[in-house]
């Protein structure tokens, strides 16, 4: 595709339920980036995927939320146990290393 | 992680007028700059980006400046339009930290025909 493609587009979940949130990048970037922005907020740092190295976790903000990407192509967010303060929108970027991150239309989670 | 506090500056212009909105960074060892402009309900666009090697980069309507002395960042529009009215962001990154990119608060750019 010609951009970075996210879904579901929109996810409403009850409290408690595991959610997975999926990221296709820009086919051939070696880069990936999620962030989570609430309303009316900046861009939260989550997680960074670089090629084959070990991925940068340190914005992961509780052991309920982790990721993976199966090579240089599709990445998942998953969330376990959603709480009531998950709600937000989750942003996924692709880059290489000459180009600036470029961003999906991300998820918006809503937990109820 | 990184998070940002709850209430974005405004920068309020008059269509026609040029723009400024600045950004200071914390890292003094990044050496790569971004912004990107939000526009409700999407995901943040591309603008413009600068290399730590540049003070200056212009493009279509947009300038970023880089002072890398005071670690301050800004992004000037020429002859605002109704359609630049969106949310700013500027972003850094760097080699040191693995070039994770980090963002900066966001300024809202409201202008008025």
């Amino acid at each position: 595709g010609a951009g970075v493609s996210q879904s579901p587009s929109n996810k409403v979940t009850e409290k408690g339920k595991d959610v997975e949130l999926r990221c296709d990048p820009i086919s051939g970037h070696t880069a990936l980036y999620w962030y989570r922005q609430r309303l009316g907020q900046g861009l939260e740092f989550l997680i960074y995927f670089q090629g084959n190295s070990a991925p940068d976790k340190s914005g992961l903000p509780s052991d309920r939320f982790s990721a993976e990407r199966t090579g240089e192509s599709v990445s998942t967010l998953t969330i376990q146990r959603t709480q009531q303060e998950d709600s937000a929108v989750y942003l996924c970027a692709s880059s290489i290393r000459s180009s600036p991150p470029f961003f999906g239309p991300g998820t918006r989670l809503t937990v109820l | 992680g990184e998070s940002v506090g709850l209430h974005l500056p405004t920068l309020s212009v008059q269509e026609g007028d040029n723009s400024i909105i600045n950004c200071a960074y914390s890292n003094s060892a990044s050496d790569y700059f971004i912004w990107y402009k939000q526009e409700s309900g999407k995901g943040p666009q591309f603008i413009i980006d600068i290399r730590s090697n540049m003070d200056k980069r212009q493009g279509q309507r947009v300038t970023v400046l880089l002072n890398k002395t005071v670690k301050h960042l800004s992004l000037q529009i020429a002859a605002t339009q109704p359609g630049d009215s969106a949310v700013y962001f500027c972003a850094e990154s760097s080699m040191e930290y693995g070039n994770k990119l980090v963002f900066g608060a966001g300024t809202i750019l409201r202008v008025k025909s």
